[in-house]
């Protein structure tokens, strides 16, 4: 089982700055099956970024991802309230699905 | 528009059985890939089963935590996906989400239906 481990597990940010979440993941993984969700609270999760980089539909300019390997992140360009949430990264390549721990961000 | 709801959700008692189903709509059920995946707060995110499409010959998978006591179906006729628990346990409690995947975005889970909560308890 690939083991998904988030950091930090949860931060606060200030409107317009720039915040970076972490996804490690335990064994090495294809960039095409990382993705990563955001959950607002009382709402499903919502596909936010999948194959690590590409924005799903209606997603906003500010947010991008990347990396490889075992390691990948999400950055949020310039924070904005909307963005209080949980996020998760989780992998597709293999069974067992898993997703990482989640990063609460909430706003200062 | 996708949509995707589910029903079946409640309060059983350890040892019991409990049916979730999964209808949708706004797509072409019968290629995409279900999962379902539920949230606790003790356990977060937690996949439990998939069931592939036709082309894949509708193979299923399951978390450990699940196999042998789950079991996942699809009626791609009337585009429903379903969720037949037994043997449930207090720690089978929380929301049942139904997901969809697809190729297009190489199988991630491009909609969750709103959930249906399941407890388990005496």
């Amino acid at each position: 089982e690939i083991v998904l481990t988030q950091s930090p597990t949860t931060m606060a940010a200030s409107p317009g700055e720039k915040i970076t979440i972490t996804c490690s993941a335990s064994s090495s993984i294809s960039s095409n099956y990382l993705h990563w969700y955001q959950q607002k609270p009382g709402f499903s999760p919502k596909l936010l970024i999948y194959r690590t980089s590409n924005l799903a539909s209606g997603v906003p300019a500010r947010f991008s991802g990347s990396g490889s390997g075992t390691s990948y992140s999400l950055t949020i360009g310039t924070m904005e309230a909307e963005d209080v949430a949980t996020y998760y990264c989780q992998q597709g390549s293999s069974i067992p699905r898993t997703f990482g721990g989640g990063t609460k961000l909430e706003i200062k | 528009e996708v949509k995707l709801e589910e029903s079946g959700g409640g309060l059983v008692q350890p040892g019991g059985s409990m049916k979730l189903s999964c209808a949708a709509s706004g797509f072409t059920f019968s290629d995409a890939w279900m999962d379902w995946v539920r949230q606790s707060p003790e356990k977060g995110l937690e996949w439990v089963a998939e069931i592939r499409s036709k082309a894949n010959n509708h193979a299923t998978y399951y978390a450990e935590s699940v196999k042998g006591r789950f079991t996942i179906s699809r009626d791609d006729s009337k585009s429903s996906v379903y969720l037949q628990m037994n043997s449930l346990r207090a720690e089978d409690t929380g929301i049942y989400y139904c997901t969809r995947s697809t190729m297009i975005t190489l199988y991630a889970m491009d909609y969750w239906g709103q959930g249906t909560s399941v407890t388990v308890s005496s």
